[in-house]
């Protein structure tokens, strides 16, 4: 079974500062991974994914991810904050084995401050 | 373009009254279909998967239940509403099985 861990429930930075949200995978066979992200009652958008190729994937807004193996690592960064940003993160794992059962991770939610 | 449909956007409901949420895709055929609900900090649980029309998968026992009458859409039911069914119910669908999803504004429930 596959999962994804996403490190810290809330992080907090400064307008103009470097955003990283972290995201753990656990997966037996190479995986898909995806980024979304999720306005306050709203549905959630997709911001990012890998699958195959480039290890650096780069989004919308700005945000971009790299895909480390070695690591088991798929941390999503922007390296500006700006106020539009705060949201919730959602990290989540798909199998290249079969089927398309998005796991998700428990969300960060990223707070921009003045 | 594809789009999709969900509704309610918030719902209020007495502990024991049955539930009815309806998602549509447009624009697209032979969609997988989900259902996630969302609680605070859980995360998203995968409640229920559709790859057609009468093909429900069921991810986790509860007392909900899911129908795909139509290709293009998805019904998540209850009977009977417990406080706990309460949370952020979001519908999804995916072209394939190896895409991302795409989801609808979600549906607030409250079960009172």
């Amino acid at each position: 079974a596959q999962s994804v861990t996403q490190l810290g429930s809330h992080v907090s930075v400064s307008e103009g500062a470097l955003v990283l949200l972290r995201c753990n995978y656990s997966s037996s066979v190479p995986p898909y991974l995806f980024w979304y992200v999720q306005y306050p009652n709203q549905g959630l958008q997709l911001l990012l994914k890998y699958t195959t190729g480039a290890t650096l994937v780069k989004g919308i807004n700005g945000f971009e991810a790299e895909f480390k193996k070695s690591e088991t690592s798929f941390h999503l960064t922007k390296p500006s904050a700006h106020m539009s940003d705060a949201a919730e993160y959602f990290c989540a794992i798909a199998p290249t084995g079969g089927g398309n059962k998005l796991t998700f991770g428990t969300g960060t939610q990223l707070k921009v401050e003045l | 373009s594809q789009t999709i449909h969900q509704w309610p956007a918030t719902l209020v409901q007495p502990v024991g009254s049955p539930l009815s949420l309806e998602c549509t895709v447009e624009g697209t055929s032979n969609p997988n279909l989900y259902w996630y609900r969302q609680a605070a900090g859980r995360g998203l649980q995968l409640l229920f998967y559709s790859v057609g029309i009468g093909q429900i998968s069921s991810e986790v026992p509860q007392n909900l239940s899911a129908s795909r009458p139509q290709d293009r859409q998805f019904i998540l039911s209850s009977k009977k509403l417990l406080l706990s069914d309460s949370g952020f119910y979001l519908c999804a669908w995916s072209p394939t099985i190896y895409t991302e999803a795409f989801f609808g504004q979600g549906t607030r429930l409250t079960v009172v």
